[in-house]
């Protein structure tokens, strides 16, 4: 158990409807991190949040938004949703930035219908 | 190099073997090189964050070493044994998080 948990750990939804994944972090980690994980791809960075500001941003989606909260969990939402949007995403945290050990959730399993 | 990259893709290996994967990566706008062991149905685990040009880590039997001049990092599994049996990640950071394809390990009892 890495201590990060995700929320919900699956979801089935419809194309054109919107989602929210909520992620906690580690007790003490400032830092959190999204990832997406589609059919065949490898893992893709999405953004990063430290202590509530974006940090770091990668292939995210315009559709795609996230904000970390004064309590550090996390919340990526997902709006207009494709087919291909149909990923495991995973929530990481860490203590502060690149160069520290990111810890996993378990990932939440989205199907688009 | 512009993306990280991962090499065997895949491997078998008789238990008590050992083995090594190869990580590269753009040495240009180098933070670190994060290593992750990845089993099937589980999340990414942690292994070993390098930063350092010569850096060397270890943890039981696996050990990795880190090259940034020339954009490469060595995985090392000593005695390979069934539970080691996964896929191993490497990432790079720089401004971003960039993450190999993985390669694929197979310990055969």
């Amino acid at each position: 158990d890495s201590g990060v948990t995700q929320t919900p750990k699956h979801l089935i939804t419809a194309t054109g409807q919107r989602v929210t994944l909520r992620c906690s972090p580690r007790s003490g980690d400032l830092s959190v991190y999204w990832y997406q994980q589609s059919l065949d791809q490898g893992l893709q960075f999405l953004i990063q949040y430290y202590n509530g500001e974006e940090r770091a941003k990668g292939n995210i989606l315009e559709r795609f938004s996230a904000q970390q909260f004064p309590d550090l969990h996390s919340e990526l939402n997902l709006s207009s949703l494709e087919l291909g949007d149909s990923a495991l995403y995973f929530c990481a945290s860490s203590l502060s930035g690149h160069t520290d050990t990111q810890y996993f959730g378990p990932g939440t399993r989205l199907t688009v219908l | 190099i512009l993306n990280v990259e991962q090499s065997p893709q895949s491997l078998h290996v008789q238990e008590g073997d050992s083995t090594n994967f190869t990580c590269s990566f753009p040495s240009s706008n180098f933070y670190a090189l994060h290593w992750y062991r990845w089993e099937t149905a589980k999340s990414p685990e942690a292994l070993f964050v390098m930063t350092l040009n010569g850096d060397e880590k270890k943890k039981g039997r696996i050990s990795a070493t880190l090259n940034t001049k020339e954009g490469y990092s060595y995985l090392y599994i000593k005695g390979s044994q069934p539970e080691d049996s996964a896929t191993y990640l490497c990432a790079s950071t720089g401004n971003q998080f960039y993450f190999g394809t993985g390669t694929s390990l197979t310990v055969i009892p």
